[in-house]
């Protein structure tokens, strides 16, 4: 199975603040990595799929890079509602695996 | 509007079994493929099972294998997923997601609002 190491585990920001996740997977994935926003209590939502392509109505402030093993979800100026955990999945081959989320807090 | 809503949850007695489903609108439910992703409280998200579009290709996690079922009746818009054999470490909020087509396939495009099995004596 393909590992995906998800880090951080947990985030302090603030309103307009920058941040980056990161996700390395066990394996060379070829960009097949997408990126889940979790608010509590609700289903997760997708946000980018094939490393860099926004899902429709996803805001420009999220921004999906990456390649082989390294990949990175970046929001450019938080905004309130961005508050929440985040998923990396890599969809190379099954099973489908998740990183561990990435709580972001408001400091 | 792409709709997808889970239903059979509830509690159930280790050895116990469950039957999910999961009915679909809003979008050709025929031409997707689906999944189930299960989240065991305050974790992470933990794929389950897969279903090809029409049935015949499926693949299982290791943690469910021989015990879990996925299935689906295209005529009635419906996935299912039977749950045999339950433990407690089963116990979680089950979601069903759609597996997106074209330049989306992979990833799971719309997902549920999930329901909820606890397995507990």
């Amino acid at each position: 199975d393909i590992h995906m190491t998800q880090s951080p585990s947990s985030l302090s920001a603030s309103v307009g603040d920058k941040v980056t996740i990161t996700c390395r997977a066990s394996q060379v994935i070829i960009n097949s990595v997408a990126w889940y926003q979790q608010r509590p209590g609700k289903a997760p939502n997708l946000l980018v799929y094939a490393t860099s392509r926004l899902h429709t109505g996803v805001p420009s402030r999220f921004t999906g890079a990456g390649s082989g093993t390294d990949y990175t979800l970046t929001i450019g100026s938080l905004e309130p509602d961005d508050f929440a955990t985040y998923y990396c999945q890599q969809y190379f081959t099954y099973p489908y695996t998740f990183g561990q989320g990435t709580k972001l807090e408001i400091k | 509007e792409v709709q997808l809503v889970e239903s059979g949850g509830g509690l159930v007695q280790p050895g116990g079994s469950l039957r999910l489903s999961c009915a679909a609108s809003g979008f050709t439910f025929s031409s997707y493929e689906m999944n189930w992703v299960r989240q065991a409280p305050g974790k992470g998200l933990e794929w389950v099972s897969y279903i090809s579009s029409s049935g015949s290709t499926i693949y299982y996690a290791d943690s469910v294998k021989g015990r879990f079922t996925i299935s689906r009746d295209n005529a009635k818009n419906s996935l299912y997923l039977q749950m045999n054999s339950l433990r407690a470490e089963d116990t979680a909020v089950y979601y069903c997601a759609r597996d997106g087509r074209g330049s989306y396939s992979g990833c799971l495009d719309y997902w549920g609002q999930g329901t909820l099995v606890t397995v507990s004596s």
